[in-house]
């Protein structure tokens, strides 16, 4: 079985500051794990992933995190923050077994990130 | 399309009809999701499909809910007898194949009254 904690469901910080966002999994089995952003009004978007390889990816936009197996976490972090990084974030791990598929996706809580001016 | 479709975008039902959510996936994704959105919850997953057949469908919370994908392409998620725990947001995505990302639809908010 997975399951996926978001500790904080609302972050509020102020531009340019730097934000991370916290999660963590559980999981039976090896798992891929995922960040997607949630705009308002907007389906979810895939913000970064990770598959394989460094422990550390990356997003066109600032954003990176760090896959931590020792202590099952997969946070996300982005050094100076702007107002339309405003929105939902969710993490999520899909298991990594035989037949399994990558949309088959277990989701946290979310966690509400807001900046402000 | 450019991107997953789902239609309508809102849904008003009175409690006990019957609605029908469709979801347009990707032009050429092999695999279609449909997910569950409770207000301030992450998504939930409800069923999968692979062309036309579904592998899962272990996420249904009941006998109410049924899903289809006749040809592969669109998908038609219904729930008969609609109640108000029913209230949420319905989420498509689709991926081109089972190892490959899943894109997201806007969704479908089902209110029920």
């Amino acid at each position: 079985a997975q399951s996926v904690t978001q500790l904080d469901s609302q972050v509020p910080v102020f531009e340019e500051a730097p934000v991370e966002l916290r999660c963590n999994y559980s999981s039976s089995v090896s798992v891929y794990l995922f960040w997607y952003v949630q705009y308002p009004n907007q389906g979810l978007q895939l913000l970064l992933k990770y598959l394989s390889g460094s422990t550390l990816v990356k997003s066109i936009n600032g954003f990176e995190a760090e896959f931590n197996k020792s202590q099952t976490s997969f946070h996300l972090r982005k050094p100076s923050v702007h107002i339309s990084d405003t929105a939902e974030y969710f993490c999520a791990v899909s298991p990594r077994d035989r037949g399994s598929t990558l949309g088959r996706l277990y989701f946290g809580r979310g966690t509400q990130l807001t900046v402000w001016p | 399309g450019a991107g997953v479709s789902q239609s309508p975008r809102y849904k008003v039902a009175k409690r006990g009809q019957d609605v029908a959510l469709r979801c347009d996936p990707i032009s050429g994704h092999v695999s279609l999701f449909w997910y569950q959105q409770a207000l301030g919850q992450g998504p939930e997953f409800l069923t999968y499909f692979q062309n036309e057949a579904q592998l899962d469908k272990s996420g249904l919370p009941s006998d109410r809910f049924f899903a289809e994908r006749p040809e592969g392409s669109v998908s038609t998620l219904k729930i008969q007898r609609t109640q108000q725990e029913d209230s949420a947001v319905y989420l498509c995505a689709s991926s081109l194949a089972g190892y490959t990302e899943a894109f997201f639809g806007q969704g479908t908010r089902l209110t029920v009254v």
